[in-house]
């Protein structure tokens, strides 16, 4: 079984540019959520996506936007970078039913912009 | 605003000893109660799952116990060892969709 892995490890972008993050979910899952960590915090929760439809969104501008693909892997991107957007970035897959709700993630993508 | 609130933020034991950490959460509208373990540059690892009031779960030296009706869950460690050193988790949900964390607290286990 293939875990939640997430593309790139880091990177460094320059505020007012564009970045797209992506992931890969654990196989014969249908649902991806992103989560933000900024420095001392706890993972916040950015949006999720079941079946390539947004199902649920945080507190987060609409210039953090996702997708989500027929083989259920995912990608955010985030528009006009601001320096607070740096951060680690974990996505993390559950296959979705009444009875359980166990997310799974991968390592996380660590982006500084400049 | 929904919180979850994790203490202490870190701890140092040593090896052997056992030691508990708390995560406070509301009450309402309550669906799930996650912990998780995180070693730096790895992905964090789901410990327990807990729905249910009163739920009890056990891995190993780890257990965890859940009051849904006050809005709190503890976990336990019984005789540390230096492999579990990493940041705990609580995580708690209401519609089964967004996890709510906490801060984590930050547990050192010196040999």
């Amino acid at each position: 079984e293939t875990g939640v892995t997430q593309s790139p490890t880091h990177l460094i972008k320059t505020r007012g540019q564009q970045v797209t993050l992506r992931c890969s979910s654990q196989s014969g899952h249908n649902t991806v959520s992103w989560y933000q960590q900024a420095l001392g915090q706890g993972p916040q929760f950015i949006f999720q996506y079941y079946r390539e439809e947004e199902n649920g969104r945080g507190n987060f501008p609409p210039r953090f936007s996702g997708l989500q693909f027929p083989n259920y892997s995912s990608e955010l991107n985030v528009n006009a970078l601001e320096l607070d957007d740096s951060a680690l970035y974990l996505c993390a897959s559950s296959l979705r039913d009444r009875d359980s709700y166990e997310q799974y993630f991968g390592p996380g993508t660590r982006l500084t912009v400049t | 605003i929904l919180n979850v609130e994790q203490s202490p933020q870190s701890l140092h034991v040593q090896e052997g000893d056992s030691t508990n950490f708390t995560c406070s959460f509301p009450s309402s509208n309550f669906y799930a109660l996650h912990w998780y373990r995180w070693e730096t540059a790895k992905s964090p690892e789901a410990l327990f799952v807990m729905t249910l009031n009163g739920d009890e779960k056990k891995k190993g030296r780890i257990s965890a116990t859940l009051n849904t009706k006050e809005g709190y869950s503890y976990l336990y460690i019984k005789g540390s060892q230096p492999e579990d050193s990493a940041t705990y988790l609580c995580a708690f949900s209401q519609a089964g969709t967004a996890l709510i964390f906490g801060k984590g607290t930050t547990l050192s286990v010196s040999s």
